[in-house]
């Protein structure tokens, strides 16, 4: 059965860089596109980044590009994001999701159980 | 931006009455449209994609339709399992857009 296993979350301070991690497991992970939904608390679900199958192609909201930088690593199965210049408004859980298909086209079908990231003095 | 736009955004329902979900596009989605379901402190869950696909796993119930601009959710009969928050999104289009959300809950 598919499994994504987010991890790296945690308190930090506003200007200051984290880097999520999500191990992937029950699945041809260097087949499929990746991404990454955060949700603020008590708010709705938002789309962050996606990296294509072979990792050569990213796609990134305005309001990350430039911050956010998706990466994965297909021999290790696992996909990870790297945050910088944080502030307060990045505070939300992050999900890792799998993608339908290889170039970040389709529907997202599983989901990881998310990380908190909580962005404070 | 394709912005996704939900009503009503809480919906009250007694349980095995029908409940109707709306969903509207700014601009044509074609059928790259997906429904998911979250649950209180779980991440969400694929219920529908292609607009009327149900995932695997969900019972007939659950039902999708529309295309272009305009997208229904119907559960006809809601179980006690089904009170939840219900999210579109379509993948027609780059960035990905997520509707703010309907909120199911008991009557």
């Amino acid at each position: 059965q598919v499994q994504l296993v987010e991890s790296g979350g945690g308190v930090v301070q506003p200007g200051r860089s984290l880097r999520l991690s999500c191990a992937a497991s029950g699945f041809a992970f260097s087949a499929y596109a990746m991404h990454w939904v955060r949700q603020a608390p008590g708010k709705g679900l938002q789309w962050v980044a996606t990296i294509s199958s072979d990792g050569n192609k990213g796609y990134y909201p305005d309001s990350v590009k430039g911050q956010f930088s998706i990466s994965r690593d297909n021999s290790k199965n696992t996909l990870s994001l790297q945050m910088s210049s944080l502030r307060a408004e990045d505070t939300a859980v992050y999900y890792c999701a799998k993608g339908q298909y290889y170039d970040g086209s389709g529907h997202f079908d599983y989901w990881g159980q998310g990380t908190l990231v909580t962005v404070s003095t | 931006e394709i912005v996704m736009t939900q009503s009503p955004a809480i919906l009250s329902v007694s349980p095995g009455e029908r409940a109707t979900l709306s969903c509207r596009a700014s601009q044509s989605v074609n059928s790259y449209l997906a429904w998911y379901q979250q649950k209180p402190g779980q991440a969400p869950t694929l219920l529908i994609y292609g607009a009327s696909t149900r995932a695997t796993g969900f019972p007939a119930r659950f039902s999708g339709s529309g295309s272009g601009t305009e997208f229904t959710l119907t559960i006809s009969s809601l179980q006690s399992e089904d009170f939840a928050v219900y999210y579109c999104q379509q993948y027609n289009d780059w960035p990905r857009t997520f509707g703010q959300g309907t909120k199911v809950e008991i009557k």
